[in-house]
């Protein structure tokens, strides 16, 4: 087993770039979330996918949007990137949505 | 609003130490609390799981206890090795709500 898989494991953008980031869940999760942190923070929700479908969201500004594919991986977006968007991108699995999650090694995005 | 708390921020020890890691939450309605294990610049590595209705959890040389009426969790490390050096993370689960909600995490450095 895998586990959870993102890719890439880093990145550099420059300002106003858009970027994608990946996620494929741990086999038999169904569900997978999103988390931003950023140095010496702990991850702050973003959102979570569910059955293809965006289930709740945290606090962050529609430049962050998501998708979520039959095979249930997952994507990440982020338009008209600051530098403030620096962080450790976390994505973590689970089955169904209320049992252990389980986070993948993140992608360390640098927008310079 | 649920916020997670986690004292000390950081430890340094000695080999051999037994150490008690706090967090302290302020929403007392949690479906589950979950310790992680970070090292530097990586992604969150699973160690417990306490649902709200267990008491506590132990896999190892650890034992997370859960006292839900006030809001606090340890995280027991008995005879702390080298290798145990990382950041713990705690992350609580609210009642529809599918998000963790994580503290800052305490740095933890055990020296030979």
């Amino acid at each position: 087993d895998a586990g959870v898989t993102q890719s890439p494991t880093h990145l550099i953008k420059t300002r106003g770039q858009q970027v994608t980031l990946r996620c494929s869940p741990k086999s038999g999760h169904d569900t997978v979330s999103w988390y931003q942190q950023a140095l010496g923070q702990g991850p702050q929700f973003i959102f979570q996918y569910y059955e293809e479908e965006e289930r709740q969201r945290g606090n962050f500004p529609d430049r962050f949007s998501g998708h979520q594919f039959p095979n249930y991986s997952s994507e990440l977006n982020v338009n008209a990137l600051l530098l403030g968007d620096s962080a450790l991108y976390l994505c973590a699995s689970s089955y169904n949505t209320e049992n252990e999650a389980f986070f993948g090694q993140g992608t360390r995005l640098t927008v310079v | 609003k649920q916020e997670v708390t986690q004292i000390p921020a950081a430890l340094s020890v000695p080999e051999g130490e037994n150490l008690v890691l706090n967090c302290s939450f302020t929403d007392s309605a949690i479906y589950n609390l979950q310790w992680f294990r970070q090292d530097p610049g990586k992604g969150l590595t699973s160690l417990l799981l306490i649902q709200s209705s267990q008491r506590e959890q132990t896999s190892g040389r650890l034992n997370a206890s859960l006292d839900k009426s006030s809001g606090r969790s340890t995280l027991y490390i008995a005879a702390s090795q080298p290798g145990d050096s990382a950041t713990y993370l705690c992350a609580v689960e609210g009642y529809n709500t599918d998000k963790l909600i994580f503290g800052t995490g305490t740095r933890l450095q055990v020296f030979p």
